[in-house]
């Protein structure tokens, strides 16, 4: 079955530590991949995006994402995280091939960070 | 460039009333979405529109809800006879078909049913 899976759920880092969210997709083409950050009672903002070439990948706020075709997977990475980063993240896949324009989205990672 | 916009951003409600929820796109964006989000759980996919026609409605999509988007530019959600699962955040988005894929949401619309 189609589906997005970000295995972690909560994650806490201090500020200034690296981070990495993972995101793992199953389709049976390449879908158009997608990293949304949410903060508490707010909509999605888009961080970063990838369609097609070069599979690093980079964002705002300082975020960067690596596709990996062999892994099915688009990781969003940031190398020193501030307090402001804490939220929730969600990946999101569009899979064009299937002909319909709507995303599928993981279950979301929260993000504490630690002072 | 004024973003999605979403009214109410609250709702109360007694189970068994009617609510209705309003999304202004992106002026441009033909595309219209609506996804919905409960507690711990990523947006889930309800319904689609290009200009005024609904082109996709997902499964979640039960007869108590309807949404329409009359002159291809707001759209209205209306939720008939409220249920307490149907608590949730709803999300609004838009998209051209320039920037087709890329979606921009709205700030959304909490509603609780007690």
């Amino acid at each position: 079955a189609q589906s997005v899976t970000q295995p972690d759920i909560h994650i806490t880092v201090s500020e200034g530590a690296s981070l990495e969210l993972r995101c793992n997709y199953s389709y049976g083409a390449t879908p158009y991949l997608f990293w949304y950050v949410q903060s508490p009672g707010q909509g999605l903002q888009l961080l970063l995006k990838y369609f097609s070439g070069d599979t690093l990948v980079q964002g705002i706020k300082g975020f960067e994402a690596e596709f990996k075709r062999s892994q099915s997977s688009f990781n969003l990475r940031k190398p020193s995280v501030h307090w402001s980063d804490a939220a929730e993240y969600f990946c999101a896949v569009e899979p064009w091939a299937s002909g319909t324009y709507k995303y599928i989205f993981g279950t979301g990672t929260r993000l504490k960070v630690l002072a | 460039d004024t973003g999605v916009s979403q009214d109410p951003r609250h709702k109360i409600t007694k189970r068994g009333q009617n609510v209705t929820f309003r999304c202004d796109p992106i002026s441009e964006h033909n595309r219209l979405y609506w996804y919905r989000q409960t507690l711990g759980q990523g947006p889930e996919f309800l319904t689609y529109f290009q200009n005024e026609a609904q082109l996709e409605k997902s499964r979640l999509l039960s007869d108590r809800f309807s949404a329409e988007r009359p002159k291809g530019s707001f759209s209205t959600l209306e939720i008939q006879r409220t249920e307490q699962g149907d608590s949730a955040m709803y999300l609004c988005a838009s998209s051209n078909e320039q920037e087709t894929y890329e979606q921009y949401f709205g700030p959304g619309t909490r509603l609780t049913v007690t």
